[in-house]
């Protein structure tokens, strides 16, 4: 069975600080996708940053960028500078392709001023 | 370009009715997702059209479930017999085939 993990349900740090998300999975599928999404209380479901198994360079996005250990099957995101926008459940998500996302339970941060 | 829409946004039902939760894909998108989240969890998958067609429906629950998309573009979830346990917010995506999916901002459904 495929299986996402977020052992943090909250996390809390100050506007400016660094922080880290962490997110295991579990598969036997070599070729796979990783996803760290974002969900504000509006509900809608955002893309923050996206890795291919295959691609051993660690995938960034303005303030956002992943550590993707595959041999370890972790792939945690880390948001540099934080803002109070960045306020929200950040959920990751697998997939094997152009199928089902498989989401790990969330993890809450707030952005404290 | 227009997002990934959903109607209602909202809906509040009795046990036992009939409700239908549309989805509006991204214009182009051959894929389509229907995802459940229940309160405080991650979403849960439903069932993935490609096209026309439902390529994986393992995610629906029972036979209450049921979503159809004739042309290949809006999407219709289908709940018979509604249950409370049913409440949760129902979220649709699309995407190009292997492509990141793209949500939309979910129903809420509510079964008194």
């Amino acid at each position: 069975a495929q299986t996402v993990t977020q052992s943090q349900p909250e996390m809390s740090v100050q506007e400016a600080e660094t922080v880290t998300l962490s997110c295991t999975y579990d598969t036997s599928e070599s070729n796979y996708y990783l996803f760290w999404y974002k969900q504000p209380p509006s509900r809608q479901m955002i893309l923050v940053i996206r890795q291919e198994a295959y691609k051993q360079q660690n995938a960034t996005e303005n303030r956002f960028s992943v550590n993707f250990q595959k041999a370890a099957k972790s792939f945690s995101l880390k948001i540099s500078d934080s803002q109070l926008g960045d306020t929200a459940m950040y959920f990751c998500a697998f997939s094997p392709g152009s199928q089902k996302l498989v989401f790990g339970q969330g993890t809450r941060l707030t952005i404290n001023p | 370009g227009a997002g990934v829409s959903q109607t209602p946004s909202n809906k509040v039902t009795e046990k036992g009715k009939y409700v239908e939760l549309r989805c509006d894909p991204i214009s182009g998108h051959t894929a389509l997702y229907w995802y459940r989240q229940s309160l405080g969890q991650g979403p849960e998958f439903l069932i993935y059209f490609q096209g026309t067609g439902a390529a994986d429906d393992s995610g629906l629950p029972n036979d209450r479930f049921f979503a159809v998309r004739p042309e290949g573009s809006v999407s219709t979830l289908k709940i018979q017999r509604t249950e409370r346990g049913d409440s949760a917010v129902y979220l649709c995506a699309s995407s190009f085939p292997t492509d990141t999916q793209y949500f939309g901002p979910g129903t809420r459904l509510t079964v008194l």
